[in-house]
């Protein structure tokens, strides 16, 4: 079975603040792919990133990270340095062999205050 | 903007009616994919349909259809509105399905409100 968990419901920090997001997965796909989205107060679903079962370097885009580890089935999402305009709800998702489907998270709000 | 396209962007009606949500997918990308997120919920997957034929199922109600045109467009229709069904419902479109998945890029969503 595929899941996703985000057990992190909220997260309040203080502008500047560095913040990690936790997601573990489960799979039983030897492929697979991982994503992270991201919903503004505004409601859109903007993504963030994709990363195959294959490739487990970690990435780095400005101010966002993220650490990919399949021992631990996780792909964790680190904002450094937090500002305001990340408040938002971010979302963990998986897709598997059965390439038709993506399992998302029950997503983690962050709160980032001034 | 993420190409894909989303009408109503809001919808209010009552309930026991029915409603069509439309979804026009990124030039190109042949998959669609219904999402339903209720309030301080996460996305429910509702069906996937690739070029015109539906793919997979997912938690969908019976009231609830869909389908998608030679167009590539794709409508949700719901019908006998419950006030359950009042929600955010996304319509995301993708490149695959192929070996290689692609990321979903996601309209703004229709927001319904049933009263």
């Amino acid at each position: 079975a595929q899941k996703v968990t985000q057990a992190q419901t909220e997260i309040s920090v203080v502008e500047k603040e560095d913040v990690t997001l936790d997601c573990v997965y489960e799979t039983r796909d030897t492929t697979y792919y991982l994503f992270w989205y991201k919903q503004p107060p505004s409601g859109e679903l903007v993504f963030l990133i994709r990363r195959n079962s294959f490739d487990e370097q970690n990435e780095i885009s400005g101010r966002y990270s993220w650490n990919f580890q399949k021992s631990t089935s996780s792909f964790n999402f680190t904002i450094t340095a937090s500002q305001v305009v990340d408040s938002a709800v971010y979302f963990c998702a998986l897709s598997g062999d059965n390439f038709n489907k993506f399992y998302f998270g029950s997503g983690t709000k962050l709160n980032v205050k001034p | 903007d993420s190409g894909v396209t989303q009408t109503p962007k809001h919808l209010i009606t009552a309930t026991g009616q029915r409603v069509t949500l439309r979804c026009s997918p990124r030039s190109g990308d042949l998959s669609v994919y219904w999402y339903q997120q209720s309030l301080d919920q996460g996305l429910q997957f509702l069906i996937q349909y690739y070029n015109g034929e539906e793919r997979a199922k997912g938690n969908i109600l019976e009231r609830f259809s869909a389908q998608q045109f030679p167009d590539l467009h794709s409508e949700l229709n719901l019908s006998s509105l419950e006030l359950g069904d009042s929600a955010l419902y996304f319509c995301a479109s993708s490149s695959n399905p192929g070996l290689d998945i692609r990321e979903l890029f996601f309209g703004e969503g229709s927001r319904l409100t049933v009263l």
